[in-house]
């Protein structure tokens, strides 16, 4: 089955305490993994699309990076502003643009 | 660019009662998709359509109706409702182009169904 599981649920740091989220996924195919990031009452924010094994982006303070089965969004000395839930969603074969979601990392940061 | 916009933010309905949840997209964008989003569950695939015209279903279609008549729009319709139907539902864009596949969604319609 087609499955998307992130890890921790919730994470607490205190400001500049960098830490990684986890985004584990069982898809056949692969095409995209996607990060998002959800503040409270709005929608989803898209904030990377990795394609494929090695693959690394970055933006301010956070770094997402890829392998064959997991993929992981680093967060280096984080601000309280960092703080939301962090999603992770897949599309795979020849569903492109069908995403399946993981539930969420909520991280709270702090000062 | 107002991006992807939905109507109404929130919305209290009786068992049975139907409504149309409104979503826009100013991109240009072939694809548009809903989701609703509940505790625990992560977001869900309703109906999406690759243009106009052009609809299927999601992962969790039952009591969902949607149509594309253009580009630009893409309702939801609420046939009946029921407490289950009790969400957040977001409207999602994107372009068709292959290796461009990231979605951009609405602020969403938060939902109870009484």
């Amino acid at each position: 089955e087609d499955q998307v599981t992130q890890s921790p649920e919730a994470l607490r740091l205190q400001e500049g305490e960098s830490s990684s989220l986890n985004c584990s996924y069982t898809v056949s195919g692969l095409r995209g993994l996607f990060w998002y990031r959800q503040d409270p009452g709005k929608g989803p924010e898209f904030l990377f699309t990795l394609y494929s094994a090695g693959e690394e982006k970055e933006k301010e303070r956070l770094k997402a990076t890829l392998t064959k089965k997991e993929s992981f969004l680093h967060i280096t000395a984080p601000k309280p502003e960092d703080s939301a839930t962090y999603l992770c969603a897949v599309t795979h074969g020849g569903a492109t643009n069908k995403l399946i979601f993981g539930t969420g990392t909520l991280l709270a940061v702090q000062p | 660019n107002a991006g992807v916009t939905q109507t109404p933010k929130f919305q209290v309905l009786k068992t049975g009662q139907s409504m149309t949840l409104q979503c826009a997209q100013d991109m240009n964008h072939e694809y548009m998709s809903w989701y609703r989003q509940d505790p625990g569950m992560g977001l869900r695939l309703i109906h999406y359509s690759v243009g106009a015209g052009i609809t299927d279903q999601g992962e969790v279609p039952n009591g969902y109706n949607v149509s594309r008549s253009t580009t630009e729009d893409f309702p939801l319709r609420l046939l009946s409702a029921a407490p289950s139907q009790t969400s957040v539902y977001f409207c999602a864009s994107s372009l068709m182009t292959i290796g461009t596949y990231e979605q951009y969604f609405g602020p969403g319609t938060r939902l109870t169904v009484t």
